[in-house]
């Protein structure tokens, strides 16, 4: 069973640029999250995909986007780079899952090991 | 802004000693969630507790959850060097969210 992947490891941008960053789910997992964790705080949630869309969205503006492909992979775009955009990047994937009725993909989530961003 | 706050903020024990972790949270939940991060690495998923569950135990891991008050609480008994890092709860919302708190750096002293 292949784990989270996460490319590219380290990345140098300057204010202005735009940036991709890639995930490769679990395998299995239908659902991708995508956190933003800034030095000694914890992960922020951005956002969230499920078959293809958004499913739930933190404080982020719209400048931070995504993609979930058809194999469940995922990117996380963020254009016009701000300094304080430097952090740790993590994707997470997880099943989602029905129970009574409610479908949930709140449960434990399986972290790639980062990307860190470092803008300039 | 995050949901979940941990207390304390850094912790530094001796070998051998237990470590406990509170966490403190503002709104209803599915379940909540442990997880450790050494140096600045991604996330390891501890152990998960329900919203109808009161005590969970894995290896040398308890915690507790108290709904009514809205907090948890991780003891990690026997600590060990490879224990040092970073521990964070996370609380899983019904708007299919999961929100981390700022977690506490957690040092074992040999």
């Amino acid at each position: 069973e292949t784990g989270v992947t996460q490319s590219p490891t380290h990345l140098i941008k300057t204010r202005g640029q735009q940036v991709t960053l890639r995930c490769s789910s679990q395998s299995g997992h239908n659902t991708v999250s995508w956190y933003q964790q800034a030095l000694g705080q914890g992960p922020q949630f951005i956002f969230q995909y499920y078959r293809e869309e958004e499913n739930g969205r933190g404080n982020f503006p719209p400048r931070f986007s995504g993609l979930q492909f058809p194999n469940y992979s995922s990117e996380l775009n963020v254009n016009a780079l701000e300094l304080d955009d430097s952090a740790l990047y993590l994707c997470a994937s997880s099943p989602k899952r029905t129970s009574g009725g409610y479908s949930s993909s709140t449960d434990t989530q399986y972290f790639g090991p980062g990307t860190r961003l470092t803008v300039l | 802004s995050q949901q979940g706050e941990e207390d304390p903020q850094a912790l530094s024990i001796q070998e051998g000693e237990n470590a406990t972790m509170n966490c403190s949270y503002k709104t209803s939940i599915n379940n909540l969630q442990w997880y450790r991060q050494n140096s600045g690495r991604g996330l390891v998923h501890l152990i998960l507790i329900r919203s109808n569950e009161r005590e969970k135990h894995s290896g040398r891991l308890r915690v507790t959850l108290d709904t009514s008050k809205k907090s948890s609480s991780l003891l990690i008994t026997a600590s060990r060097a490879a224990d040092t890092a970073s521990y964070f709860c996370a609380t899983g919302r019904r708007d299919d969210k999961i929100i981390f708190g700022k977690g506490t750096r957690l040092h074992i002293l040999p």
